[in-house]
């Protein structure tokens, strides 16, 4: 069964300071990684799409890494923002090349950041 | 948002009603899809539509029915048949294969 494991569930941090946030997946064939952004309430926000051959992606104080051997990634935040506080959701696409691409979501990290 | 939008933000139905949830993009993407998302679950897939007048049932579809008679707009009816209709329904389009979708605000959807 395809899954996508993220860790921790939640996590509280100071203003200022940086944190990773971890996603283990067991989905087969894998075709990408994401990560996105959600406010509470709101609709998630993509940060970062990987495909198989890439390793590291950054999109300003967000960088993502993947690890497509032991089926790992990371999300790492640097100089943490209160507007970072949000769940953070990994998400694996799968299946084959033809016919619908298949997502498989994790249930997220919730980051709240402190002043 | 990415120029998805749906209405209404919250939404309030009695037990034994239908009710219809709007999903309009105006991104030109051929492929929408209708996502329901729970209090600590990863979103689950009800509907998806890659053409006009074509869709295909997802991981939950059942008690859900959807249309897709324009490119731009997929709306999502909730019918008396779903036995746990309140949640928090995102839509999203995707321009191809591999690219990434492109969420709605959703609809939190109370029924009592």
């Amino acid at each position: 069964k395809n899954q996508v494991e993220q860790s921790p569930q939640s996590l509280i941090i100071l203003e200022g300071k940086n944190c990773t946030l971890q996603c283990n997946y067991t989905v087969s064939p894998f075709s990408n990684l994401r990560w996105y952004k959600q406010d509470t309430g709101r609709g998630p926000v993509s940060l970062t799409i990987m495909t198989f051959s890439e390793n590291t992606k950054s999109n300003g104080r967000y960088t993502a890494t993947l690890d497509a051997d032991t089926k790992q990634s990371s999300l790492h935040i640097t100089a943490s923002q209160l507007s970072d506080s949000a769940s953070y959701i990994c998400v694996v696409s799968g299946g084959s090349n033809f016919g619908n691409e298949k997502l498989t979501f994790g249930t997220g990290t919730r980051l709240t950041i402190i002043p | 948002d990415g120029g998805i939008t749906q209405s209404p933000k919250y939404l309030f139905r009695k037990e034994g009603q239908n009710v219809t949830l709007s999903c309009e993009q105006n991104l030109n993407h051929d492929a929408m899809y209708w996502y329901r998302q729970d209090p600590g679950q990863g979103l689950r897939l009800i509907y998806y539509s890659q053409i006009v007048n074509d869709f295909q049932k997802g991981d939950i579809a059942e008690g859900y029915s959807v249309s897709r008679e324009k490119k731009e707009s997929f709306p999502l009816t909730v019918t008396s048949a779903q036995k746990n209709p309140t949640a928090f329904y995102l839509c999203a389009s995707t321009k191809a294969r591999n690219y990434e979708q492109y969420f709605g605000p959703g609809t939190r959807l109370t029924v009592t």
